[in-house]
């Protein structure tokens, strides 16, 4: 059974920096692309960041590119987002997710972990 | 970046009905590559529809995907009571990944 569950949130003043995990199990984490996702506050879902099985390609959606930074350690089947210079507007829950192949290049979100909160607040 | 525009907002029917949900792209979405989320407060999206119109693992029958190009529908056959939620669609063919702001199903 996939289970993905994330870690690493709380309250960062504007400016600073925070790591998520996400823990993988129940599948063979290194052959998945695996992506960000988050929601701000009675708002609606934002993608965030996607990263290949190997970790050599990433995206980055236009509102975080250049502060945040997605990874990944297959030796500890984690995913990780490295959020740097955070703002108000980043405030949010953060999910992970696994995707799946469709068969044409593409992949989409199977599996979601349950979320862990960021605040951005002085 | 491809934007994804829903309609409606807000839809209030009753349990038994059907509800019908749009999507539509400001550009062509490659491949069909257009996913379905529906999510409830306080939980994680789950996938009901990927390529447009497959259903995931375990999606009742009552859930279709359409469309193709810029315009894609959601569609449930008859609400069941615990398919009262939000409902968001993703295009994942370009690189950069889009959802739309979701529709609300309510009950009326």
């Amino acid at each position: 059974e996939v289970h993905l569950v994330e870690s690493g949130g709380g309250l960062v003043q504007p400016g600073g920096s925070l790591r998520l995990s996400c823990a993988a199990s129940g599948f063979t984490f290194s052959t998945y692309v695996m992506s960000w996702v988050r929601q701000a506050p009675g708002k609606g879902l934002e993608w965030v960041s996607v990263i290949s099985g190997c970790g050599r390609y990433t995206y980055y959606a236009d509102s975080v590119k250049g502060r945040f930074t997605i990874s990944r350690d297959s030796s500890k089947n984690t995913l990780y987002l490295q959020m740097n210079s955070l703002r108000a507007e980043d405030t949010a829950v953060y999910y992970c997710s696994k995707d799946h192949p469709d068969g044409s290049g593409t992949h989409y979100s199977d599996y979601w972990g349950q979320g862990t909160v960021v605040t951005v607040s002085s | 970046e491809i934007v994804l525009t829903q309609s409606p907002g807000t839809l209030s029917l009753s349990p038994g009905e059907r509800a019908t949900l749009s999507c539509r792209s400001s550009q062509s979405v490659s491949s069909s590559s257009l996913a379905w989320y529906q999510q409830k407060p306080g939980q994680a999206p789950r996938l009901l529809i990927y390529g447009a119109s497959s259903r995931a693992t375990g999606i009742p029958d009552r859930f279709s995907g359409s469309g193709s190009g810029t315009d894609f529908t959601l569609t449930i056959s008859r609400l069941e009571p615990e398919d009262f939620a939000v409902y968001y669609c993703q295009q994942y063919g370009s690189s950069t990944r889009t959802f739309g702001q979701g529709t609300k199903v309510e009950i009326k």
